[in-house]
C-alpha cells in the first residue's frame, strides 16, 4: 500500500529557532493533513490542504501541497515550549476514498530552553 | 464537553483475556474509526464505519470485532489478547465535507493504552 516518508524522525532545537519538516510519497496524494499529538493525548489536526500548491497558515505554522501532489511541508516560526510534541502528516492517496488515510512516521520535537 | 471519548484510558490485561474498548462522539459525525499506535508512533487505520455500516477493514485478525450500535458509538472488542496487542488504540470521527472524493478531517480521541501483559 500507499506509504509516506516524513522527515527528519526527530529535532532538537532552541526556543524561538524556526522549524522545518516533510513527507513525500512516491504517488499521487489528494490532500495532505498536519496533525500534532502530546504525549498522553490523540492527535489534534492544525491545517489542511487540498490543492496542488496551496500554501495555508495557521498562526505560526506554515504548510505547503507540493506541486507534484507527492510531498507537503510543515513550517513552525519562532517555535516555544508547547510546540513539543510528534508532529504528523497524514494524506488522501489518489483513487482511495476519503475516509482512507495514510499517516507518516511522525516527527518528535523537541525545544530546548 | 469532550468531542470524542473512549474509555478506558489505560486497560492492564493479561494475554489470553477479552476486553473492550468504547468510544462516543458528540459531534454528530457520520464516520468513526478505530486506529492503533505502535510502540513507534505509527498510526494505522483498522476500522471504519459510516452509519453503523462497516466501509473499512483493515488486515486485521478476528479476534478484533468492532461494534456500532448507531452513528455516535463505535466499540472494539478484542478477543484472546496476545502480547503483540499491547498499543495505543485510538477512536476517531469524522463528516463528509460535501466535496466529493475531499479527504475527511479526522477528530481523535485521548486514547487507550493496552498493555498485555
Amino acid at each position: 500500500g500507499q506509504q509516506l516518508n516524513q522527515s527528519p524522525q526527530s529535532m532538537f532545537i532552541q526556543e524561538g529557532e524556526d522549524v522545518s519538516m516533510n513527507c513525500t510519497s512516491s504517488s499521487i496524494f489528494n490532500t495532505w493533513l498536519w496533525y500534532k499529538q502530546d504525549p498522553g493525548e490523540g492527535p489534534v489536526l492544525l491545517i489542511a490542504l487540498y490543492k496542488a500548491g496551496e500554501l495555508t497558515s495557521n498562526g505560526r505554522l506554515t504548510a505547503q501541497f507540493g506541486i507534484t501532489r507527492k510531498d507537503s511541508f510543515l513550517n513552525i516560526s519562532a517555535s516555544i515550549p508547547s510546540d513539543v510534541g510528534i508532529y504528523f502528516c497524514a494524506g488522501q492517496p489518489q483513487f482511495q476514498g476519503a475516509q482512507k488515510l495514510v499517516f507518516g512516521q511522525g516527527t518528535r520535537l523537541t525545544i530546548n530552553p | 464537553d469532550t468531542a470524542v471519548s473512549q474509555t478506558p484510558k489505560y486497560l492492564v490485561t493479561q494475554m489470553g483475556n477479552d476486553k473492550s474498548i468504547k468510544c462516543e462522539q458528540n459531534l454528530g459525525h457520520d464516520t468513526m474509526y478505530w486506529y492503533k499506535q505502535d510502540s513507534k508512533k505509527f498510526l494505522k487505520i483498522m476500522f471504519s464505519y459510516n452509519n453503523k455500516e462497516l466501509i473499512i477493514n483493515e488486515t486485521v485478525p478476528n479476534r478484533f470485532s468492532p461494534k456500532s450500535p448507531d452513528k455516535a458509538h463505535l466499540n472494539l472488542h478484542i478477543n484472546s489478547l496476545e502480547l503483540g496487542d499491547s498499543a495505543v488504540y485510538f477512536c476517531a470521527s469524522s463528516q463528509a465535507t460535501g466535496v466529493r472524493g475531499r479527504s475527511e478531517k479526522l477528530f481523535f480521541g485521548s486514547g487507550t493504552q493496552l498493555s498485555v501483559l
